[in-house]
């Protein structure tokens, strides 16, 4: 079966680091990948990993861990203006990806 | 470079009626994919259309069907719309990259009442 969970909502200071966790069960996996969402729009691309170890991309760095199924988002540096979804997909067949529910992150000043 | 454009950006139908979906896909693009995103869950894969053909489905029934047409643009179709499809239908268009490559559209957000 397909599995993926993160934590439904969240929420952080401005100005601070927050982590969203994210873990997966899947019967295959062409990468782990990151999405950003606002209400009512469309999702943007964050970050991927297909080995393990960490990848940084200016405030946001994403990490996996293939053995443990386990992948996080690293978000630094929090503005009011990162409130919104993260969503966490595995690469799947079909050229397709597999989401997880998204966890809602809400900055407060 | 454009990206992908969804129309109509918001729709209401009744239960029982028919709804088309359209996307144009990104310059360059040759493959579209639609999601499902109902309110607060993730999108969920639908299916995927390439050179004109379907090339891979999600767990949708049959009433789901789509079209992709020289240009690679695509549209979606849903029969006997039930009150459980209201969601918002994402398209998504790729190259040679394919998942990597990802461009998703801003959606349609469709109500059945």
């Amino acid at each position: 079966g397909q599995n993926i969970d993160q934590p439904t909502e969240m929420t952080a200071t401005e100005g601070a680091i927050v982590q969203i966790n994210c873990t997966y069960q899947t019967s295959g996996f062409n990468g782990l990948f990151w999405y950003q969402q606002h209400a009512g729009e469309a999702p943007t691309f964050l970050s991927y990993n297909v080995l393990d170890g960490l990848e940084e991309k200016g405030r946001f760095s994403s990490f996996l861990s293939r053995s443990k199924g386990y992948s996080y988002l690293l978000l630094k540096e929090l503005q009011m203006k990162d409130s919104a979804s993260y969503l966490c997909a595995v690469g799947g067949g079909y050229n397709k990806l597999i989401f997880g529910a998204g966890t809602r992150l809400a900055v407060h000043p | 470079e454009t990206g992908v454009t969804q129309s109509p950006t918001h729709l209401i139908k009744t239960r029982g009626q028919q709804v088309t979906l359209r996307c144009s896909s990104q310059s360059g693009h040759n493959t579209v994919s639609w999601y499902q995103q109902a309110l607060g869950q993730g999108p969920q894969f639908i299916f995927q259309y390439y050179r004109e053909e379907e090339n891979g489905r999600g767990n949708f029934p049959p009433r789901f069907s789509g079209l992709q047409f020289p240009n690679y643009s695509s549209e979606l179709n849903v029969n006997a719309l039930e009150l459980d499809d209201s969601a918002l239908y994402l398209c998504a268009s790729s190259g040679k990259q394919g998942i990597y490559g990802y461009t998703f559209g801003s959606g349609t957000r469709l109500t059945v009442v």
